[in-house]
């Protein structure tokens, strides 16, 4: 069946980077996606990629996927305090009228 | 554009009451869905619909109704309130199959 897991919690400094990881098993996912959580609220797309693709930066944030391995994972560098969210990672499985597929979330922690 | 979005914001409900949850865009998606999220179980779909007069069940429909009568209107109804149907609700949107989905911002429904 469908299934997208990820690690549950990180926890970085403010500066360094922080790498949250993903892995999902649908092959034909056409596109990926990673939504951030903040306290209270709902969920904000913050970068999709293309499963033809194996990387997308967008500022501060990098994408990395392998299809081989059906890993994604999401980069932030220089991460901040308003960084400190819950990630989403979520797939699009290939079939007409089916909804997004998400993780579990990771809990991201930064200190000061 | 006010995108998505969810009333109320937060219910309390007791055991077997009924209730409906609104949503409405204004994006002129075709595609609506209902997730449910708890803690530690990630956000699970709980009926979708991929156009006016078309619904289906997601992974965890028992309990709720839907219906899809314009483009516009996607509401959830409780049909008799239960503890476990304690959580946050989020309605989300999307254009088409493989776009990002657009959420709301979420009732939180507390059933004792």
């Amino acid at each position: 069946g469908e299934d997208v897991e990820q690690s549950l919690f990180l926890s970085v400094r403010e500066g360094d980077s922080s790498v949250i990881n993903c892995t999902y098993t649908d092959s034909s996912s056409t596109y990926l996606y990673w939504y951030k959580q903040e306290p209270g609220a709902g969920l904000q797309l913050l970068t999709y990629i293309f499963s033809n693709m194996d990387m997308k930066q967008d500022q501060r944030l990098t994408v990395l996927l392998n299809k081989k391995d059906k890993h994604l994972s999401l980069r932030i560098a220089d991460t901040q305090t308003g960084d400190s969210a819950i990630y989403f990672c979520a797939e699009t499985p290939n079939q007409a009228g089916t909804a997004l597929i998400f993780g579990k979330g990771t809990t991201l922690s930064v200190s000061s | 554009n006010a995108g998505v979005t969810q009333t109320p914001k937060f219910q309390v409900l007791k055991t077997g009451q009924s209730m409906t949850l609104q949503c409405a865009q204004d994006m002129n998606h075709e595609y609506m869905s209902w997730y449910r999220q708890d803690p530690g179980m990630g956000l699970r779909l709980i009926h979708y619909s991929v156009g006016a007069g078309i619904t289906d069940q997601g992974e965890v429909p028992n309990g709720y109704n839907v219906s899809r009568s314009t483009t516009e209107d996607f509401p959830l109804r409780l049909l008799s309130a239960a503890p476990s149907q304690t959580s946050v609700y989020f309605c989300a949107s999307r254009d088409r199959q493989n776009s990002p989905l657009h959420f709301g911002n979420g009732t939180r429904l507390t059933v004792t």
